[in-house]
């Protein structure tokens, strides 16, 4: 139980297009989703949080008009990255909590989406 | 700023178990200890969590110090699946909504 997909899993696209990223909570309803964002050999870094049907809350130094996030759903969020650039290259991973019929502080990750911006 | 110190990098030998300590000396009364591993291009993969109590589960064992300020993220049989990034984490619940802040993380190398 308690399985997260994204899709795609990797987006190659060119500079200055948009990228859309989805995240899903399969198995169950996921209250609040998350969105990071990682470069090679470095952690995880929390871009923002969003609550079903609210505006996302972003972390300092996010650009919430350049990442726009939608979280339509109690099973779907999406992360779309707008007017891309090489710099934005990077592996996106969302996390979903809710009830998973476990520990409801307990984040469960998809398996990242690899964008690479040419 | 992360709350958790890990060391960056350990070794252990194939079958041997393996300790992962974690300091998080700024913990409040209500943060949770929470531990995941991910594998190289991955998402997390959630270990085990906790508060006070040592924690056993299927995939490992928490021990938690009796000042909560360190805890101790057991592997007792380690096998070369378990080769992986693993991270000690406080759930941020000043937003109220349980932010995960990630530190830099223990790379552990499992020896054949």
């Amino acid at each position: 139980g308690a399985v997260v997909s994204q899709h795609p899993s990797r987006v190659i696209c060119k500079s200055g297009t948009s990228v859309k990223i989805e995240c899903r909570s399969l198995d169950f309803q996921a209250t609040t989703m998350f969105w990071y964002r990682q470069f090679p050999k470095k952690s995880l870094m929390l871009m923002a949080t969003s609550n079903e049907g609210s505006k996302a809350t972003y972390e300092q130094g996010v650009e919430k008009d350049k990442f726009l996030i939608n979280h339509a759903s109690l099973t779907l969020s999406t992360l779309t990255v707008t007017s891309a650039h090489p710099e934005d290259s990077s592996f996106y991973i969302c996390s979903a909590t809710g009830l998973a019929g476990g520990f409801p502080e307990t984040q469960y990750f998809g398996p990242g989406t690899r964008l690479l911006v040419l | 700023d992360a709350k958790t110190t890990q060391p960056n990098s350990m070794e252990s030998n194939e079958e041997e178990p393996v300790h992962l300590p974690c300091n998080h000396s700024t913990i409040s009364g209500t943060d949770y200890i929470h531990w995941y591993r991910q594998l190289p291009s991955q998402g997390p993969e959630y270990v085990i969590h906790g508060l006070t109590s040592n924690v056993n589960n299927r995939m490992a064992s928490l021990a938690i110090a009796e000042d909560r300020k360190s805890s101790t993220l057991i592997l007792h049989r380690a096998t070369l699946r378990d080769a992986a990034v693993y991270y000690c984490i406080l759930s941020d619940t000043t937003s109220g909504t349980y932010k995960y802040i990630f530190g830099t993380g223990t790379r552990l190398k499992v020896l054949a």
